[in-house]
């Protein structure tokens, strides 16, 4: 079975820190994703990344950056974390984007900023 | 750009009856698909459908696509407490560049069954 795992289940900062959300999978995949899910929004895409070293901004990339460095592991980081990036992330990976492909994803990560 | 939104935002029944989740979007698809997210964790693929489908069943989940009227669903039949969870639509939102796909979700269903 794929495996997407993400290092942390719950996390709390404070505002102002740099934060590293790290997201590895076993499979091979080309793509990943980091998603924010928050009450009454759904699930809003972050980053994504086809490719090592490559990268596309999904529809809220502001405040946060990605690097994906090994086709295994893919990092989003918030430069500067503030409070209204307090929320679930969720990672993902997929073998390979076309029309027919399903996203596997990891547990989440519960980010509280305080 | 959110593409579906599920109907209802909130579904209880009773364990044994069916459960029936909407989906509509705004614009073409080439594939829709339904996800499952327990309480505070990660989203499961239940099942995709093409844009040239209009129906597909897996085990006790049945999904229907009606391309004119923009719209999906997801029927659980004979439900059971373990069902219990938030259903997401998911369809993608056409090419976005360097040869990919993205895949935009709802906002989801949350499902109780009471046993």
């Amino acid at each position: 079975d794929v495996k997407v795992t993400q290092s942390s289940r719950y996390l709390v900062k404070r505002t102002g820190e740099k934060v590293f959300l790290e997201c590895v999978q076993d499979m091979d995949h080309e793509n990943m994703f980091w998603y924010r899910q928050d009450p009454g929004l759904g699930l809003r895409l972050i980053y994504f990344s086809y490719d090592v070293k490559m990268k596309e901004k999904g529809d809220i990339p502001e405040g946060y950056s990605v690097s994906r460095e090994k086709k295994e592991r893919f990092s989003l980081i918030l430069e500067s974390a503030s409070t209204n990036q307090t929320s679930m992330y969720l990672c993902a990976s997929s073998e390979q984007l076309g029309t027919n492909e399903k996203l596997f994803f990891g547990s989440g990560t519960q980010l509280s900023v305080l | 750009s959110q593409q579906g939104e599920e109907d209802p935002q909130a579904l209880s029944i009773q364990e044994g009856e069916n459960a029936t989740m909407n989906c509509s979007y705004k614009t073409s698809i080439n594939n829709l698909q339904w996800y499952r997210q327990n309480s505070g964790r990660g989203l499961v693929h239940l099942i995709l459908i093409r844009s040239n489908e209009r129906e597909k069943h897996s085990g006790r989940l049945r999904v229907t696509l009606d391309t004119s009227k923009k719209s999906s669903s997801l029927l659980i039949t004979a439900s059971r407490a373990a069902d219990t969870a938030s259903y997401f639509c998911a369809t993608d939102a056409g090419y976005s560049g360097a040869g990919s796909y993205q895949l935009t979700f709802g906002k989801g269903t949350k499902l109780s069954v009471i046993p």
